[in-house]
């Protein structure tokens, strides 16, 4: 069955950085996009990028587009998200979710169980 | 960017009801709208893609229409398991956008 596996919580200070992976299994991890959505306390879920797994491309959300890495490793089927510059507002629950194409419609049809990242002085 | 707005944010309900949530987009995304079930302390579910077909496995009574704008998820009749908070996203264009939710509670 597919799952996909995240790492455990962060804590981090203001300024650092966090990299979380996200192992993918029961699937062909080449096949199929993986995308980053953070879900911050009180607010909507907000999507943050995406990894184009087998074409190695990427593309992220100007709202995170100087802040954020997504990258992946096809050896290991681990997808990764580095956020740099963390500062508290950072704090949330970060979800990797494969992203499917189906009939023209795309949407993450499995999830990642959540990586919290607390950031904090 | 693409804003999608809920509507109610949270509703009281009893078993067996009829509920319908809205979603609104800021502008047409003609049917690129999917809906999503969360559980507390759980990742979201697929629901609905492409704002009326139902992902394999979900049960028949949720149910999802509308287009260009504006978009409905009804659930026919309540169940238990189906308290929850209910999300709508966007995929018509990057950086792909979510409603606020809509909290759906036992009456």
């Amino acid at each position: 069955q597919v799952q996909l596996v995240q790492s455990g919580a962060e804590v981090k200070k203001p300024g650092a950085s966090v990299k979380v992976s996200c192992k993918a299994s029961g699937y062909t991890f080449t096949n199929y996009v993986i995308h980053w959505v953070r879900q911050a306390p009180g607010q909507r879920l907000e999507w943050m990028g995406w990894s184009n797994v087998g074409k190695g491309n990427t593309k992220y959300s100007q709202e995170f587009q100087d802040r954020v890495t997504i990258t992946r490793d096809t050896s290991a089927s681990t997808a990764y998200m580095e956020l740099s510059s963390l500062r508290s507002e950072d704090t949330a629950l970060y979800y990797c979710a494969r992203g499917v194409d189906y009939g023209g419609f795309s949407y993450f049809d499995y999830w990642g169980q959540g990586t919290l990242v607390l950031v904090s002085s | 960017d693409i804003q999608m707005t809920q509507s109610p944010s949270s509703l009281s309900a009893s078993v067996g009801d009829r509920v319908t949530i809205t979603c609104r987009a800021s502008q047409t995304i003609s049917s690129y709208l999917n809906w999503y079930q969360q559980k507390p302390g759980k990742a979201p579910d697929v629901l609905i893609y492409g704002a009326s077909s139902l992902q394999s496995g979900v049960p028949s009574r949720f149910s999802g229409s509308g287009s260009g704008t504006d978009f409905t998820l009804t659930i026919s009749s309540l169940q238990p398991e189906d308290f929850a908070t209910y999300f709508c996203q966007q995929s018509y264009s990057p950086p792909w956008t979510f409603g606020q939710g809509t909290k759906v509670e036992i009456k």
